[in-house]
């Protein structure tokens, strides 16, 4: 069965504080890995996609990368606006159906 | 272009009886997929329907169900509600299978 551990639940931040968010998974055989981050009240708002182990992609403060067990996400110098649950999940190839297993987030704060 | 739009935003029933969730996908999205989110669970695959047909189910009793129309709009329902589906259900489109774009999500309250 496919599974998703992201790591820490929770993390605070100041602004200006570099870290990173990470996601671990099994699933059998690989076809993309997500970030996806969401508001309260809000659905998930996509972020990345990564097919490969090695692949990295970047959008603005954001940068996740990808190896053949785990995914980070890298912050860089994060502003209040960034806070948010950021989420991961795996597709794994089901016939020609495909669906996502999520992991449960990790919340994310930065302060002033 | 427009996101994906669920109806309705919020809705409160109560246990025994039973609910159909709407979604539209984005213009030109044949894959509508259905999760569950509850704050212990997390998000939880529901069902996957594409060209009116479904392809994928999760782990979730016959009570939930689903259809999708020619248009790709797609409905879910459950029928004798438990406390327990209380939640935000989210539909999410993609075309073809790759990245899944989300809705809002409707909360629905079982009392």
């Amino acid at each position: 069965e496919d599974q998703v551990t992201q790591s820490p639940e929770a993390l605070r931040l100041q602004e200006g504080e570099s870290s990173s968010l990470n996601c671990s998974y099994t699933v059998s055989g690989l076809r993309g890995l997500f970030w996806y981050r969401q508001d309260p009240g809000k659905g998930p708002e996509f972020l990345f996609t990564l097919y490969s182990a090695g692949e990295e992609k970047e959008k603005e403060r954001l940068k996740a990368t990808l190896t053949k067990k785990e995914s980070f996400l890298h912050i860089t110098a994060p502003k209040p606006e960034d806070s948010a649950t950021y989420l991961c999940a795996v597709q794994a190839p089901t016939g020609t159906a495909s669906k996502l297993t999520f992991g449960t987030g990790t919340r994310l704060q930065v302060t002033l | 272009k427009a996101g994906v739009t669920q109806t309705p935003r919020y809705l409160i029933k109560t246990r025994g009886q039973q609910v159909t969730l709407s979604c539209s996908p984005i213009s030109g999205h044949r894959s509508v997929s259905w999760y569950q989110q509850t704050p212990g669970q997390g998000l939880q695959f529901l069902f996957e329907y594409f060209s009116e047909t479904q392809r994928n189910k999760g782990n979730f009793p016959g009570r939930f169900s689903g259809r999708q129309f020619s248009n790709s709009r797609s409905e879910m329902n459950v029928s004798t509600l438990e406390l327990g589906d209380s939640a935000l259900y989210l539909c999410a489109s993609s075309s073809p299978p790759g990245e899944q774009y989300f809705g809002p999500g409707t909360r629905l309250t079982v009392t």
